[in-house]
């Protein structure tokens, strides 16, 4: 079955530091994943996908399908991150887009 | 463009009621979701839709129905509303493609069941 774990609900760090948001999967073929975020009063918007291999607002992903593990990454966090973020996965077998339990982004001045 | 509208922002319901979440969008996108978002268990996927005329069940569809009888419409309805369906709930939608594209959510349903 498709599932998607987010270890941590809460992840404050300073600002300047290094932030790792984990992402975990499990899924048996071929998954796409992707990261969205919900700033506070914006409605949920992608942040990016692991197939566009990209960085968006100094935020990168990569795919390791040995540790089936996605995490998100940012060396220098601004306060702007604070947010909530949410991984997710789908499968083109699937139809379904299934998302992990969320973290929030808590950076502080 | 409005993009993804949901009705309506807010309901408070009484256990047994029925309601319809309304949800519309103008981007001819042919992929269409609901979930629900709720404390420590991230969104959650009740149906989706993948163009007019089909639908099928997501992670939790106990206790929802939907249709798509346009490419713009999705409703959602609770036939009968029990306390565990308290909640917020998202409309999202994507070009065809489905969950494979960037999905455009809506602002939200805040429902409450008494």
């Amino acid at each position: 079955a498709q599932r998607v774990t987010q270890p941590e609900k809460l992840l404050s760090v300073f600002k300047g530091a290094p932030v790792e948001l984990k992402c975990n999967y499990s899924y048996s073929g071929s998954p796409e994943l992707f990261w969205y975020v919900q700033y506070s009063r914006q409605r949920l918007q992608l942040l990016l996908r692991h197939i566009s291999r990209e960085s968006i607002k100094g935020f990168t992903a990569d795919l390791n399908k040995g540790e089936t593990s996605f995490h998100l990454k940012k060396p220098f966090a601004q306060e702007e991150d604070s947010a909530m973020y949410y991984c997710a996965l789908t499968s083109s077998n699937t139809g379904k887009l299934i998302f992990g339990q969320g973290t929030t982004l808590q950076v502080k001045p | 463009n409005a993009g993804v509208t949901q009705t309506p922002k807010f309901q408070v319901l009484k256990t047994g009621q029925s309601m319809t979440l309304q949800c519309a969008q103008d981007m001819n996108h042919e992929y269409m979701s609901w979930y629900r978002q709720d404390p420590g268990m991230g969104l959650r996927l009740i149906h989706y839709s993948v163009g007019a005329g089909i639908t099928d069940q997501g992670e939790v569809p106990n206790g929802y129905n939907v249709s798509r009888s346009t490419t713009e419409d999705f409703p959602l309805r609770l036939l009968s509303a029990a306390p565990s369906q308290t909640s917020v709930y998202f409309c999202a939608s994507s070009y065809l493609g489905g969950p494979n594209q960037p999905q455009h959510f809506g602002d939200g349903t805040r429902l409450s069941i008494l």
